[in-house]
């Protein structure tokens, strides 16, 4: 059992849907993230938050709005997605940024765009 | 950007074998991290290196850090059909991935 939860697991949506990825975890990690993994790739890194405020956006479209509502929620808003987005939507955890923390992943939203 | 390369990306063996995973880079890592992930999972952490030629065991894992800390190696004795799975090494942070080594263990 992974300790950081995603919920959906499973998520359709058409491409003029609006739709919400969440994500929690109760371990006192102040680094949360958001990975995009395609089908047999590693996950890319998409956004990095430290203590509740976005640090690092990879220059990810702005159809994809992260939102970190307190320490242990991170949420991933979509908008107006196209079938290229389709892909395992995973979220992460770390103690604190820098210093190789080791990441905690939860098992991801798998999504799929009409 | 700093690049991490695996070797190999496909290997498929029997059960027993043992087998050994690279991970290299040009530049220098303050640390390597190992996830093993299964399908319709996320990367579960295995193990962090962070001292040049430090060596780590996690069963019938060991894994191993170059003095250089430019490199990294994973090698399973005995493999189980259980270790089926894709294994990445990733370093620093925000964390770079290698492409990983899908591993496939056949009974």
């Amino acid at each position: 059992d992974t300790e950081v939860t995603q919920t959906p697991k499973h998520l359709v949506m058409g491409m003029t849907n609006k739709k919400s990825l969440k994500c929690e975890q109760h371990m006192g990690h102040r680094a949360m993230y958001w990975y995009k993994q395609k089908a047999k790739k590693p996950p890319e890194l998409m956004f990095v938050y430290s203590y509740e405020k976005l640090s690092i956006n990879e220059s990810v479209p702005s159809r994809f709005s992260p939102e970190c509502p307190n320490s242990s929620l991170l949420n991933l808003h979509l908008h107006a997605l196209q079938p290229e987005d389709s892909a395992l939507y995973l979220c992460a955890s770390s103690y604190r940024t820098g210093g190789g923390q080791p990441q905690h992943f939860g098992d991801g939203t798998r999504l799929s765009i009409l | 950007t700093q690049l991490l390369e695996q070797s190999p990306q496909f290997l498929s063996i029997q059960e027993g074998e043992n087998l050994t995973v690279y991970c290299n880079s040009s530049s220098v890592f303050s640390s390597l991290q190992w996830y093993r992930q299964e399908p319709g999972e996320g990367p579960v952490l295995l193990v962090t290196v962070v001292t040049g030629g430090e060596v780590k065991k996690l069963k019938r894992l060991t894994f191993q850090f170059g003095d250089a800390r430019k490199d990294s190696s994973l090698h399973i004795t005995a493999a189980q059909p259980g270790d089926t799975g894709l294994y990445l090494c990733a370093g620093n942070t925000p964390l770079v991935f290698g492409k990983g080594t899908r591993l496939s263990v056949i009974a």
